[in-house]
């Protein structure tokens, strides 16, 4: 069954990098067909998408991020990574990592809180 | 923001219909792009509740529904459930600068 697990920093200064890690269990990403995204939710607020990685390596980025932001992929430990430079307390938020085949997450980790503060 | 509008908000008696609406453009879901729900139940992950505007993934009751027309989407619920309350959000694809997935602006379900 196809899982996935966030880890990373829960506080990050301002300025600095923020970088996550979704652990992917149950399928291998190097062979499997699905877009693989970060999403997050700032506290009282909705989803916002951040990017996807393609298991080949392709990257799409949300516009308003994309000067500041990197989705990659690691197939040798079967897991992706989010890194969001300068961040600000506007990128605090709950992270969410999340998988699929078609144009949609059918598969979503837990979620991990990201507090931006000095 | 986002370029898919819902409704803030949505309230039923339990057994009652309720529907979210979900407007988007011509560059989403009034260029044929399939739209997507998921419900958020309180300090949980979203989950997968209608893909490809009409389609249940396996284990979702059929009391939930989906349907697109033009610039718009729906998702109706049915027998409406206490653990119904949840926000619920459309997500679609977009062909102009706002990026590959764009998300509704969500719409909370309340049961009264």
């Amino acid at each position: 069954q196809l899982q996935l697990q966030e880890s990373g920093p829960g506080l990050v200064k301002p300025s600095e990098t923020l970088s996550l890690t979704c652990t992917v269990s149950g399928v291998s990403i190097s062979t499997s067909s699905y877009y693989w995204g970060w999403i997050r939710q700032p506290p009282g607020k909705g989803l916002e998408w951040i990017g996807n990685v393609y298991y080949s390596g392709s990257t799409y980025y949300t516009p308003s991020l994309q000067s500041r932001v990197t989705v990659s992929v690691d197939t040798s430990k079967n897991e992706f990574s989010l890194m969001l430079t300068s961040v600000t307390a506007a990128d605090t938020a709950l992270y969410f990592c999340a998988g699929g085949i078609g144009l949609f997450m059918d598969v979503w980790g837990k979620g991990t809180t990201v507090s931006v503060s000095s | 923001q986002s370029v898919l509008t819902q409704p803030p908000s949505v309230s039923g008696a339990p057994g009652q219909r309720v529907t979210v609406s979900c407007t988007g453009s011509s560059s989403n879901i009034g260029a044929g792009y399939d739209v997507h729900w998921y419900q958020q139940l309180p300090g949980a992950a979203p989950k997968l509740l209608i893909y490809g505007n009409s389609n249940r993934p396996s284990g979702v009751p059929d009391r939930f529904s989906g349907s697109r027309s033009g610039t718009s989407a729906s998702l109706a619920i049915t027998g409406l459930q206490a653990d119904d309350e949840a926000d619920y959000y459309c997500q679609s694809y977009d062909s102009s600068l706002s990026g590959f997935y764009v998300f509704g602006t969500g719409t909370k379900v309340t049961v009264l």
